[in-house]
């Protein structure tokens, strides 16, 4: 099966800076990463995407890159602001009957004011 | 617009006892429908998933269980709580297809004590 790694595990910025969250999965036949912002006891909320045919995609201060060669994708987010620290998901979803989602465990991302 | 509900939002049970979360999705037809647990600090495990009425799939074995007797309407069950089911229970849905995107229930959390 599927198998995402997500890297670091925790990352402190100082306002302003960016942060960068990488991870890597293991299924060629994954087509679709998502990214989910989960705040202190809320539900993971989506906040960018990319599918396979797209290399890079950004909104705002977000963006995602993929390669698939290498089977990575990675978020950025640019000017970080405190309201930004969260714990952040990336998935890996291959399609199907239904799309089966795996999830890396989680970037807990601090932006210090 | 598509709406997820869960409830109960917060739910105290001893062990042995018997529990049934509910998930309702409003907006949409036929969605495939999930259920993640979510232990204190970690990620996200998919416990079920169901790609159409009375249609369940089990992702890991354990004693819980769960049903889907209407369309949008799926349920998590156990007849007797261990205290490892602890934690936070997420539904999600995604669209049937190439709808990749899958969204979140605000979830229940679940002490066992």
């Amino acid at each position: 099966g599927e198998n995402v790694e997500q890297h670091p595990s925790t990352l402190s910025v100082q306002e302003g800076d960016s942060a960068v969250i990488k991870c890597t999965y293991s299924d060629s036949a994954s087509n679709y990463f998502p990214w989910y912002k989960q705040e202190l006891g809320k539900r993971p909320q989506l906040i960018i995407d990319i599918r396979s045919n797209v290399g890079e995609k950004k909104d705002q201060r977000i963006a995602v890159t993929l390669n698939k060669t290498a089977k990575h994708f990675s978020l950025h987010i640019t000017e970080t602001q405190p309201e930004d620290s969260a714990v952040y998901f990336c998935a890996a979803t291959t399609s199907g009957g239904y799309q089966k989602v795996t999830f890396g465990t989680g970037t807990k991302l601090q932006v210090i004011p | 617009s598509q709406t997820i509900h869960q409830w109960p939002a917060t739910l105290v049970q001893p062990v042995g006892s018997p529990l049934s979360l509910e998930c309702t999705v409003e907006g949409t037809s036929n969605p495939n429908l999930y259920w993640y647990r979510q232990a204190a600090g970690r990620g996200l495990q998919l416990l079920f998933y169901s790609v159409g009425i009375g249609q369940i799939s089990s992702e890991v074995p354990q004693n819980l269980s769960a049903s889907r007797p209407q369309d949008r309407q799926f349920i998590l069950s156990s007849k007797k709580l261990l205290l490892s089911d602890s934690g936070f229970y997420l539904c999600a849905w995604s669209g049937q297809g190439g709808a990749y995107e899958q969204y979140f229930g605000p979830g229940t959390r679940l002490t066992v004590t």
